[in-house]
């Protein structure tokens, strides 16, 4: 089991340049999510999915949208990037969610907006 | 205010040299709480979950427990291999996952 894969892993835009992060599980989990980690700062949801065609807003929605493609993946998507969205984004499932049980990370995606 | 608070910041320990990790919440209704490592460059990686004050769980050298108002992670013995940052969240309900700033540990050999 791969786990949580994302793509890419690294990435450079310019300002007002667009682009999506993908996200895919083989762990057959309903939930999943998307998270940003800036240095001084926890992890900060951005959006979640309860479960396959259900989306939400986290802590810091602004400037980015996503999709629930189907059970395994979860895209984010950001349409016109800013520097302040310069950040590591990181990918997490959990079997059901909402419960409380433990999440699952992927490897991580490094975006640096110019 | 929900909040997570991690100390120290930074650690750095000699091999061998025992110590423990702290994190202390404020958020109403505790349901969860986790310990998490992270690697430089690589996502976090689970390795406790504790749901009620009083409960311990171990893991080769690390041991984690919890009261009504924080956690520790005990490292016992540290190896350089131990190195990482350590990440605290908890859990306040529905989808609502609170994480710490982390500790960062070196351990030298």
């Amino acid at each position: 089991n791969a786990g949580v894969t994302q793509t890419p892993k690294f990435q450079v835009l310019k300002t007002g340049q667009s682009m999506t992060l993908q996200c895919a599980q083989d762990m057959n989990h309903n939930s999943m999510y998307w998270y940003r980690q800036d240095p001084g700062m926890g992890l900060r949801l951005i959006y979640y999915s309860a479960s396959e065609g259900t989306t939400d807003k986290g802590e810091v929605p602004n400037g980015y949208n996503v999709s629930r493609l189907n059970k395994r993946e979860f895209s984010l998507r950001l349409e016109s990037a800013a520097p302040s969205q310069t950040s590591v984004y990181f990918c997490a499932s959990s079997e059901m969610g909402g419960m409380g049980e433990t999440q699952y990370f992927g490897p991580g995606t490094r975006l640096l907006v110019l | 205010e929900d909040q997570v608070t991690q100390s120290p910041e930074a650690l750095r320990l000699q091999e061998g040299e025992s110590s423990s990790l702290n994190c202390s919440y404020t958020v109403s209704g505790l349901r969860g709480l986790f310990w998490y490592r992270q690697d430089p460059g690589k996502g976090p990686e689970f390795l406790f979950t504790l749901y009620s004050a009083g409960e311990e769980k171990e893991k080769e050298r690390l041991k984690a427990t919890l009261t009504k108002k924080e956690s520790f992670l005990h490292i016992t013995a540290p190896k350089p291999e131990d190195s990482a940052t350590y990440l605290c969240a908890v859990w306040g309900g529905t989808y609502k996952y609170i994480f710490g700033t982390g500790t960062r540990l070196k351990v030298l050999a």
